[in-house]
């Protein structure tokens, strides 16, 4: 089934732990996002790639690296948790080739931090 | 920046009409989305405006006016399963064509 696929899908993590969320497209779209939403806040993105091998940073970047090693994957990791990533985190992908390049969603990953 | 306004909060009737205002300011307006999101679940794509105008769907309609930065989603004949946030997002070229989310709607529906 074409789609977006996030695991875990939620996790309970201590403080100071490093974490990696993991993304997984097969839709061959071109670019990916994570976003992270929190209540009252909306959907704020962290980073994104427009294509495999190229990352940028988003609008909440601080505390997360990104990596695009091929087309289908993108991780989002945490070095060192803190409390305030309490989060749901969610993965996108968007085909920029053509059309309205509406974005996809995963299924989100409901991340606690102690 | 972008600055994007949508109500928290609407409650309606079933089989009535709602209308999710969303105004918006972006230096370079290239496309605004609704994207409809039940709860403890993913967004999901509902339409797209980039011209002035209404573009309808089915029982959902989406306006746009770029002058005003201004657009508004009717969900029309509401059922139950219509309860859910409703999410404006633009696209702005001077930003890369990243989207920006407003904090979204929650509708509720109502017997």
């Amino acid at each position: 089934i074409a789609g977006i696929t996030q695991a875990p899908t939620s996790q309970i993590l201590a403080a100071g732990r490093r974490m990696t969320l993991r993304c997984t497209q097969d839709m061959r779209h071109n670019a990916m996002y994570w976003y992270r939403q929190d209540l009252g806040l909306g959907l704020r993105l962290i980073h994104y790639s427009n294509t495999a091998g190229t990352t940028g940073k988003g609008e909440v970047p601080d505390g997360y690296s990104v990596s695009r090693a091929n087309t289908d994957d993108f991780p989002l990791t945490l070095a060192s948790a803190v409390p305030s990533q309490t989060s749901v985190y969610f993965c996108a992908s968007s085909d920029l080739a053509g059309g309205i390049n509406e974005q996809f969603f995963g299924p989100g990953t409901r991340l606690t931090v102690l | 920046g972008q600055n994007i306004d949508q109500p928290t909060e609407m409650t309606a009737t079933e089989g009535a009409i709602v209308q999710i205002n969303c105004t918006y300011q972006t230096s370079g307006f290239n496309g605004l989305f609704w994207y409809q999101q039940h709860a403890g679940e993913a967004p999901t794509f509902l339409s797209y405006n980039v011209l002035d105008g209404l573009e309808e769907k089915g029982r959902f309609s989406s306006f746009l006016s770029r002058s005003k930065g201004y657009s508004y989603l009717l969900l029309k004949e509401l059922q139950m399963k219509d309860s859910a946030s409703y999410l404006c997002a633009v696209r702005d070229a001077a930003a890369g064509n990243k989207l920006t989310f407003g904090g979204g709607t929650r509708v509720l529906v109502k017997p």
